[in-house]
């Protein structure tokens, strides 16, 4: 079975741009998690869809915003980028069962210039 | 607050020397605590998942261990391509699928 995939794998793009990074979860995966990883902060929670509904949103500002597709696949999107927006963002997927195990993609490197 | 802490943040280990990684966690009610493996540039690789206090498990050279308040990742004889960022989650009950994270521990293991 094929992984979570993430695309694109690398990104760079100037303060002040909007950036849209794809997820394409497990087969027959319905949950999908967003993280945003960081040397300083380690790993943070940005939201989660399940049935293209947002479920749970971390702490981040409301220039981070995400869908899901019936066909669970996601996106998240990044408005008027800062510099600390860059990091490596991870999507993690589930097929949704109490206490289910998430399986993480490769993430998407983003570098704000 | 829920909060993930793990400890050492760094360890160098020579190749077979045994040891342990400590994960310590508040949070009420814990659905599931993760163990992942995370290598430079890549996703979380998952290793373990954890639900009650007294629960193992076990993986070749690693064993996985669960108390009310922290959690044990044992890892035998380590071989250098052990070398990792090791990551430990928690899930709260009332998070859906938030997983809460510790900063990890990044291991070393030289010949």
């Amino acid at each position: 079975k094929a992984g979570v995939t993430q695309t694109p794998r690398y990104l760079i793009k100037t303060r002040g741009q909007q950036v849209t990074l794809s997820c394409s979860p497990i087969s027959g995966h319905r949950s999908v998690s967003w993280y945003q990883q960081t040397p300083g902060q380690g790993l943070q929670f940005l939201f989660e869809y399940f049935s293209e509904t947002q479920r749970n949103k971390g702490n981040f500002p409301g220039r981070f915003s995400g869908r899901q597709f019936s066909n669970s696949r996601s996106e998240m999107n990044v408005s008027t980028l800062e510099l600390g927006d860059s990091a490596l963002y991870l999507c993690a997927s589930a097929h949704r069962d109490p206490q289910e195990t998430q399986y993480f993609g490769p993430g998407t490197r983003l570098l704000v210039l | 607050e829920d909060q993930v802490t793990q400890s050492p943040e760094a360890l160098r280990l020579q190749e077979g020397e045994s040891s342990s990684l400590n994960c310590s966690y508040t949070v009420s009610g814990l659905r599931g605590l993760f163990w992942y493996r995370q290598d430079p540039g890549k996703g979380p690789e998952f290793l373990f998942t954890l639900y009650s206090a007294g629960e193992e498990k076990e993986k070749e050279r690693l064993k996985a261990t669960l108390t009310k308040k922290e959690s044990f990742l044992h890892i035998t004889a380590p071989k250098p391509e052990d070398s990792a960022t090791y990551l430990c989650a928690v899930q709260a009950p009332y998070s859906t699928d938030k997983l809460i994270f510790g900063t990890g521990t990044r291991l070393q293991v030289f010949p």
